[in-house]
């Protein structure tokens, strides 16, 4: 069974870049799965943020896409994610999560809390 | 963008009672791409439906799901006190969104 682990700062300045990073074991990243971030502000629902493929290929929510980067990395079976222009706005637990299919995650990771303050 | 609106908001139930949860699409949702989550407090979500109406691995045959276009339904046959938790739909036909959200509270 697959484990997500996330792990990242839990406190970023406003306007600096929000970087989280998700170890994967029980699995391998370059195998066809897709491995994605998902957030939920305190106290609010849940929003997708965007995926990314074992080929490399990229999926992004339309509304974060030109500041979200999500890349792989095979040497340390991890996958990442880096929001750039961080605002309050951005204050949530982020989630990684993983699926065969593309938008259906049946894998989470615990979440960790990222606060935007100066 | 679909927008998915869940009703309502919140319901108090007692264990034992069965409900219906529902999810509106602001247009047709492709294939009935829908998919439902339970999420208990401080835990992640755990997907519990797919495809309006596939139950995913292990979970009880007390939770089903059906519709079909811009209406979607979950229903729990006989509430358990762990099923008492917030439930989304979330639509993966185009692009991804989730709905605000039903929080099932124990009266």
């Amino acid at each position: 069974q697959v484990h997500l682990q996330e792990s990242g700062p839990g406190l970023v300045k406003p306007s600096e870049t929000l970087s989280l990073t998700c170890t994967v074991s029980g699995n391998s990243i370059d195998s066809g799965y897709y491995w994605g971030w998902i957030r939920q502000p305190p106290g609010k629902g849940l929003e997708w943020i965007g995926n990314i493929y074992h080929t490399g290929k990229t999926y992004h929510n339309p509304s974060l896409k030109s500041r979200v980067t999500m890349s792989l990395d095979t040497s340390k079976n991890q996958f990442s994610l880096k929001l750039a222009s961080a605002n309050v706005a951005d204050t949530a637990v982020y989630y990684c999560v993983t699926s065969q299919w593309l938008g259906l995650w049946d894998s989470w990771g615990q979440g960790t809390l990222v606060a935007v303050s100066s | 963008e679909i927008v998915l609106t869940q009703s309502p908001a919140t319901l108090s139930l007692s264990p034992g009672e069965g409900v219906t949860l529902s999810c509106g699409a602001s247009q047709s949702v492709s294939s009935n791409s829908l998919a439902w989550y339970q999420q208990n407090p401080g835990l992640a979500p755990r997907l519990l439906i797919f495809d309006a109406s596939s139950r995913a691995t292990g979970v009880p045959d007390r939770f089903s799901g059906s519709g079909s276009g811009t209406d979607f339904t979950l229903t729990i046959s006989r509430l358990e006190p762990e099923d008492f938790a917030v439930y989304y739909c979330q639509q993966y036909g185009s692009s991804i969104t989730f709905g605000q959200g039903t929080r099932l509270e124990i009266k």
